[in-house]
């Protein structure tokens, strides 16, 4: 079946602005996650969803980043007011039953961001 | 905290020729997964090999597999017979038993298969 999908594949943005990186996931996988890996801090993990529930959201750096998940599929990580330091790749994955084993993650290819 | 070190930033290895990754890690829980990731240059994170904390016998996939010592909390991965292809960023990943499977990630190993 498909996998994992982001959009858009590559993104610029002024400093300052708000972007908007988008997951759907495996259809059916309920977990979903969204990492980052910068160059200088290798991956890092940001939050995690269980259903449209993020249960743990401990790895945001900031509160200019939120994110939402709707209807159990779709994903939306937002980035206000970006800075140069939010340039990075921002990877998605997802989990649970039909493809693969619960703690399988299944990557997308990921959005890169870049703020200029 | 758990962490995870892969403390060799650059491997290279002649074609056909076998190469071991090393990875370790640091955890005080008793039941966990570990992973091997491999990401080409198209940036796509592909899993090579999992292995279950709780299971003794080291996983084997094709000509990937591992050498896990859970006492000395080391998780190596074994490529016999590279190919060309399996030039990319290895990465070992950690994650808990609980229903949060969040990946904690070693810094990754670059390598280079030389023709």
């Amino acid at each position: 079946g498909a996998g994992v999908s982001q959009s858009p594949s590559n993104k610029v943005t002024e400093k300052g602005k708000d972007v908007e990186l988008r997951c759907d996931p495996i259809s059916g996988h309920t977990a979903l996650y969204w990492y980052r890996q910068s160059l200088g801090q290798g991956l890092e993990f940001l939050i995690y969803f269980q259903g449209n529930s993020a249960p743990d959201k401990s790895g945001l750096p900031s509160d200019r980043f939120s994110a939402e998940r709707t209807g159990g599929s779709v994903s939306t990580l937002t980035i206000q007011r970006t800075q140069q330091e939010d340039s990075a790749v921002y990877l998605c994955a997802s989990s649970g039953p039909g493809q693969g084993s619960p703690y399988e993650q299944y990557f997308g290819p990921g959005t890169r961001l870049t703020v200029t | 905290a758990q962490t995870v070190t892969q403390s060799q930033p650059e491997m290279s290895v002649q074609e056909a020729e076998t190469v071991t990754l090393s990875c370790t890690y640091d955890t005080s829980e008793s039941d966990y997964y570990l992973f091997w990731y491999k990401q080409p240059p198209s940036r796509q994170m592909i899993l090579v090999i999992r292995q279950e904390a709780y299971k003794q016998q080291n996983a084997t996939e094709n000509r990937f597999s591992v050498n896990f010592q859970k006492a000395a909390k080391s998780f190596s991965l074994k490529i016999s017979d590279s190919q060309l292809g399996d030039a990319a960023m290895y990465f070992c990943a950690y994650s808990l038993g609980d229903s949060n499977y969040q990946l904690i990630w070693g810094a990754g190993t670059k390598l280079i298969i030389k023709p």
